[in-house]
């Protein structure tokens, strides 16, 4: 156990609605990343968070957004669902932002319909 | 073009096999460099980072060639429990962005 947990682990939504996936980072760890995953694909970045500011970006789109908390807990926000955000949301933390040992929670498996 | 290229795979090998794996990147500012691991349908563990010298963990060997931009992981004495998804992770310069591969898919047969 990574000591990294996501919810909710499952979803469903339609296209253009919203949701809000939750991540709470291990113990001591300051920095959330967050990443899609869509089948058969590695991991995509889509940002990180390091004491409450956003800290780099990937090639996703403004309706991605987040948010980081004093507990360094972390919220992901996907507004206006499309089809192709059916996907794997992994969130990672680390004890520091430039580490390449990222601790991963289990995911929150995202259907879009 | 993809910042970090693999072979898909799969790879089917015997029990007590040795495979490799090899992976590529496009940037050539690329700064560090990992081996995940991925069971199906669960989250990436780190396997080991990639240093610039080799590095072995047990029975596997990590390997980066800068001029070629290419890092290889060789498994040897394969076991069942090798079986997942091996993902290569590259950090581009930018200290918070870690771009992994889609993934060599192994399995190891009785």
């Amino acid at each position: 156990e990574t000591g990294v947990t996501q919810s909710p682990t499952h979803l469903i939504k339609t296209r253009g609605q919203q949701v809000t996936l939750r991540c709470s980072s291990q113990s001591g760890h300051n920095t959330v990343s967050w990443y899609q995953q869509a089948l058969g694909q590695g991991p995509q970045f889509i940002f990180q968070y390091y004491r409450e500011e956003e800290n780099g970006r990937g090639n996703f789109p403004p309706r991605f957004s987040g948010l980081q908390f004093p507990n360094y807990s972390s919220e992901l926000n996907v507004n206006a669902l499309e089809l192709d955000d059916s996907a794997l949301y992994l969130c990672a933390s680390s004890a520091t932002q430039n580490t390449g040992e990222l601790f991963f929670g289990e995911g929150s498996r995202l259907t879009v319909l | 073009r993809k910042e970090v290229e693999q072979d898909p795979g799969p790879f089917n090998v015997p029990e007590g096999a040795t495979v490799a794996f090899n992976c590529t990147y496009s940037n050539s500012a690329s700064q560090s460099f990992f081996w995940y691991r991925q069971d199906c349908r669960k989250e990436p563990k780190l396997l080991m980072s990639v240093y610039s010298s080799g590095n072995e963990d047990g029975r596997f060997t990590a390997q980066l060639n800068r001029a070629s931009q290419y890092i290889s992981l060789l498994i040897r004495d394969s076991k069942l429990s090798d079986s997942a998804t091996y993902l290569c992770v590259v950090n581009i310069g930018n200290f918070n962005k870690f771009y992994f591969g889609s993934g060599t898919k192994l399995n190891v047969k009785p």
